[in-house]
């Protein structure tokens, strides 16, 4: 069985240029999760899909980060522009449903904002 | 809202030796603990979680955790260490409902051969 897949695996911008991430689930996960994980520190959740819903938002920046999950199965997640301090690795996971689902998560990809 | 302590930032142990990686954890009601292991440029891979039940839980490479709810820990234990098991290590937790999972700040491992 195929993992969650992302794409792209490292990405160096500029600062105030817009960038984009893709995730492809596991098949039959209907939840999936954006999170973000700053150099030493446990990733942080910021945005949660049951199905193409985004149920959980409350920690996406707004101003600057949009994501979609058309269909219910991949998802894009977007920097627009991106600032500095969005250096980290993004990581996708997901899971059969929420609760106590396992949450099984891509390598991520590493942003580096110059 | 739930927390986790992972109180040390490194843990080294020599090679065959038993491990202990700690965890604590902070939630209002029942909690969904996990373990979660990270090599460099990898993702997280699951190795544990308690749901309910025995207090034991075994997961993967041989690693177990043992629920403590009295006080409120989690610790991940090995009882002989492998070189190839030094990582980064998660523990993670959330309340029953649609709640988060909140992550530790990680504790790094290093086995010493």
């Amino acid at each position: 069985e195929a993992g969650v897949v992302q794409s792209p695996r490292y990405k160096i911008i500029e600062k105030k240029q817009p960038v984009a991430f893709w995730c492809n689930p596991i098949s039959g996960h209907n939840t999936l999760y954006w999170y973000r994980q700053n150099l030493g520190q446990g990733p942080e959740l910021l945005i949660r899909y049951e199905n193409e819903e985004a149920v959980d938002d409350s920690q996406l920046p707004k101003d600057r980060f949009s994501a979609e999950r058309l269909k219910g199965v991949d998802s894009t997640l977007k920097i627009q522009p991106a600032e500095l301090g969005d250096s980290a690795v993004y990581l996708c996971a997901s899971s059969v449903r929420g609760g106590p689902e396992t949450q099984y998560f891509g390598p991520g990809t590493r942003l580096l904002v110059l | 809202a739930q927390s986790v302590a992972q109180p040390e930032d490194q843990v080294n142990v020599a090679e065959g030796n038993p491990l202990t990686v700690k965890c604590t954890y902070s939630v209002s009601g029942n909690p969904y603990l996990f373990w979660y292991v990270q090599y460099p440029n990898r993702g997280l891979q699951f190795l544990l979680k308690y749901i309910t039940g025995d207090n034991l839980v075994k997961g993967s490479y041989g690693f177990e955790a043992e629920f403590n709810k009295s006080q409120t820990s989690f610790h991940l234990k090995k009882p002989s260490a492998l070189v190839s098991d030094s990582a980064l290590y998660f523990c993670a937790v959330r309340e029953k409902g649609n709640t988060p999972l909140v992550f530790g700040k990680g504790t790094r491992l290093s086995v010493i051969a």
